[in-house]
Formats: structure tokens, sequence, C-alpha cells
């Protein structure tokens, strides 16, 4: 089974700042790599996802992956009041019948 | 736009009583979700439902069973709840590697 840890628990930082969120898998037959956010009160949305090493950028969002060491992170330029949220990693194996298994989330904070 | 229905939104039943949760999408997807969610705990997932009729234990199902008889359709079901069955109950339905959501159910055990 999957096991997924993410870090920090919690985050608390200034409007303007870059935040970091990290992933950590332990099946290295992952393949797809998701990050959903969710607003408080709200349901989880998909954010970004990538599949190969590397990196991917979307506006101010950039997702890292390194397959090697079982980690993927979450970069988030120019934090804003309303990217405060609980994000959510979710690694994937390949397969028909896998089972999604998602991270218990970093809360983010930003303020002001 | 790709939407997941549930209902109810909120709901409070004595220990004892039976539950149903109901989930709909009208995006045709074959592979449906249900999870609970826990302060501390992150999404936990109860039960997956490959097809009609098609459905497989996820991490918690006990306490739990489900039912799928429309591919749109997708319900949870606790048989005399539990106190320490009260959560924010999600359901999801997924395309290739997406999960879209619904609004949630909170269900209070009492």
């Amino acid at each position: 089974q999957q096991k997924v840890q993410q870090s920090p628990e919690s985050l608390i930082v200034p409007e303007g700042a870059m935040t970091s969120l990290n992933c950590t898998f332990s099946d290295s037959a992952s393949q797809y790599f998701a990050w959903y956010r969710q607003h408080s009160g709200k349901a989880p949305k998909a954010l970004m996802s990538i599949f190969s090493n590397g990196e991917k950028e979307e506006g101010r969002f950039t997702i890292h992956l390194n397959k090697a060491s079982l980690h993927f992170s979450l970069h988030i330029r120019d934090s804003q009041p309303s990217d405060s949220a609980l994000y959510l990693c979710a690694p994937r194996t390949s397969g028909g019948n896998y089972k999604p298994t998602f991270g218990k989330g970093t809360s983010l904070v930003v303020h002001p | 736009d790709m939407k997941v229905t549930q209902m109810p939104r909120y709901l409070i039943k004595r220990m004892g009583e039976n539950v149903l949760l109901e989930c709909g999408q009208d995006m045709s997807h074959e592979t449906m979700y249900w999870y609970r969610q826990d302060p501390g705990l992150g999404l936990q997932l109860i039960y997956i439902s490959y097809d009609v009729d098609s459905n497989s234990e996820g991490d918690i199902p006990k306490g739990y069973r489900v039912s799928r008889k429309k591919r749109e359709h997708f319900s949870l079901i606790l048989d005399s709840a539990k106190t320490n069955q009260t959560s924010v109950y999600f359901c999801a339905s997924s395309l290739e590697n997406t999960l879209y959501f619904g609004a949630g159910t909170r269900l209070s055990v009492l």
C-alpha cells in the first residue's frame, strides 16, 4: 500500500512570499503525481499534475518531481491570501485498478 | 462543466440508525469513490467502484457498504451508525488520472 507523507503540516507565510510544500511517497512504481487544493469547507479540487521527472510551471505554481528520491513538491511564487487552503498530494501507480492515496495535507495560511 | 452532486449536505443521526448517503455524476465516469475526511487524518478511502456492480474495498471499509446499480449513481450505506462515523464524507468520480469531488456530506452521529 502506497504511503504518502507531507511536510510541513502547517505553514503561515506573508503575502508575496515563496511557499514550498513537500510530498514523499513509498511506491517507486508511481507514475502520476498530482496536487489538490481544498479551501475551507469546500471540496478538494485538482490543481496541477506531472508525469515525468523535472519541473512543470503554470502561472505562479511549479511542481518539481524527483522519482529517484521518491519526492515531489509544489512551489507557490508571490503567495496570495486566496492561496490559503489545505494542499493534498496524490501520487498514483500505473495499472487499471489502482486506489488513489492522499497525503494528510499541508494547511497554508497567507496573511496580508 | 463536470459535476458531482452529493445529498444530503448535512445529516444528523442517532447511534444505531441506518444512514444513506447518495452521490451522482453527470459525466459517465466509470470509476467512483467514497472518502471520509477527519481533522489530522486526511482523506481516507472507504470504497471504490470501477463500474456498475464492480466495487472494491478501500482502506477503511469496516462499518460501510456501497451500492452502484447505475453508472451515474453511487451510494454509501452505514448500517447501525456509530458515533465514530461522525465525519465529512466526500464522493468523487475520475476521468483518467483526475478525481472530481462532490461538495461533501457532513454527518453527525449522536
